[in-house]
């Protein structure tokens, strides 16, 4: 959906480095939500945010963190990468009923 | 803990028949989605089912939801090649959680 951006579209890093992944929304939804997907797998759900003060841990947080800027973007962060963190990530915001997912972020953590 | 299983996990099926899918989750709830993901692609709203009976049909999908079995459908008929995704449910927690549970997937293909 046009309205859900994520940044970067694809990355590759290495064992132990920190890297941000971002989403960022045009409407101004306060509810937004990270999820992973692994290949052949469901997503799971790492964070989720009702707007900047309220933040929710999912079932997978370990070894992420995460942070509401302002209404519209809310970044994930991979505090120290390994190697069973490589996945595609997805943003996603909560309107008129449903969930609208963002592009995904496909990152290799070597 | 909420769970959701979807099954089959893989469907192979020929143009023009019919077939469903089937979720089931593990703990009260009256609000289920389907999306449809394509290789590659993001996942793409397809149907939200917000009561016990609920029935949303478009084109050859049609999705129902039953609160009481604790079931979901997604019926597909007389399929056609451009049906093959992957197609996911997931079930609102619920008590005012606001968070989602997806099943596994069903990976649908149409033959010609």
């Amino acid at each position: 959906d046009a309205d859900v951006t994520q940044t970067p579209r694809n990355r590759i890093t290495k064992t132990g480095k920190r890297i941000m992944l971002e989403c960022s929304q045009t409407k101004g939804h306060d509810r937004m939500y990270w999820y992973r997907q692994d290949p052949g797998l469901g997503l799971q759900l790492i964070y989720y945010s009702f707007d900047v003060k309220d933040i929710n841990k999912g079932e997978i947080s370990d070894g992420y963190s995460v942070s509401r800027q302002a209404q519209a973007k809310f970044s994930l962060s991979l505090e120290s990468a390994i190697p069973n963190q490589t996945a595609l990530y997805f943003c996603a915001i909560y309107r008129v009923e449903t969930q609208y997912f963002g592009p995904g972020t496909r990152l290799l953590v070597l | 803990e909420l769970k959701v299983e979807q099954n089959p996990l893989f469907l192979s099926m020929q143009e023009g028949k019919n077939y469903t899918i089937y979720c089931n989750y593990s703990t009260t709830s009256d609000r289920l989605y389907w999306y449809r993901q394509d290789p590659g692609k993001s996942l793409e709203s397809l149907f939200v089912l917000l009561s016990n009976g609920a029935v949303k049909q478009e084109g050859r999908l049609m999705a129902s939801l039953d609160t009481k079995a604790r079931l979901s459908t997604l019926h597909i008929t007389a399929a056609v090649h451009d049906l093959s995704a992957t197609y996911f449910c997931a079930v609102d927690a619920g008590s005012g959680t606001y968070k989602y549970i997806f099943g596994t997937g069903t990976r649908l293909k149409v033959l010609a």
